[in-house]
């Protein structure tokens, strides 16, 4: 069974930090990588990634896959309170499903 | 709507009751998928509709779990005789295919 396993499960650091949050997956026939941000109930889209090497980026938060050693990375610069979260990764594969990991919950303190 | 809409967005109900879980998806989505979160877990896959090919149901856990999608839109996740196990956050998301998902905010369930 495909599996997606995260890292560190949480995470405590100070304003203007930089982060690095890790996902790692196994998978058969491998279509995407996908990050969510989960504030309060609902999981918003951050990124995602169908090939090597090539990263992604949105303001203070990029990714990057490696489809080689089966893992993805999750930075965040200059980290602010508005950044406390958990955040999701997920693989998809050419089934139905969404494979989720349990994510990396992420406290900024001020 | 402009989002994927969940109701209740609380729903507290006794041991032994059946609940009705209702999602409805961005207008045009075809793909429908409800997870169920329990604390401090991940998202736990249930089931999902394509458009009008028959559901994925294998992430239902058990025989009390159902779900329904009528006329591609409106999806309700039924569970029967509800235990407390099932206590959880329910969540609803829709998408193009099966593409970006965008989630609904939830239903915290809650089982006496």
């Amino acid at each position: 069974e495909d599996k997606v396993v995260q890292s560190p499960l949480s995470l405590v650091v100070h304003e203007g930090d930089t982060v690095t949050l890790n996902c790692s997956y196994e998978v058969t026939n491998f279509r995407s990588l996908l990050w969510y941000k989960q504030e309060k109930k609902a999981p918003t889209f951050l990124f995602m990634l169908t090939s090597s090497g090539i990263e992604k980026k949105s303001g203070r938060l990029s990714s990057i896959l490696d489809k080689k050693e089966l893992f993805s990375i999750l930075n965040i610069t200059a980290t602010q309170t508005g950044d406390s979260a958990i955040y999701l990764c997920a693989e998809t594969a050419t089934g139905n499903q969404f494979y989720f990991g349990t994510g990396t919950s992420l406290t900024v303190i001020p | 709507g402009a989002g994927v809409s969940q109701s209740p967005s609380n729903k507290v109900t006794e041991k032994g009751k059946d609940v009705e879980l209702r999602c409805d998806p961005i207008s045009g989505h075809t793909a429908l998928y409800w997870y169920r979160q329990s604390l401090g877990q991940g998202l736990e896959f249930l089931i999902y509709f394509q458009g009008n090919s028959a559901p994925d149901k294998s992430g239902l856990p058990s025989d009390r779990f159902s779900a329904e999608r009528t006329g591609g839109s409106v999806s309700t996740l039924t569970i029967q005789r509800t235990q407390q196990e099932d206590s959880a956050v329910y969540l609803c998301a829709s998408s193009v295919a099966k593409n970006i998902q965008y989630f609904g905010a939830g239903t915290r369930l809650s089982v006496l």
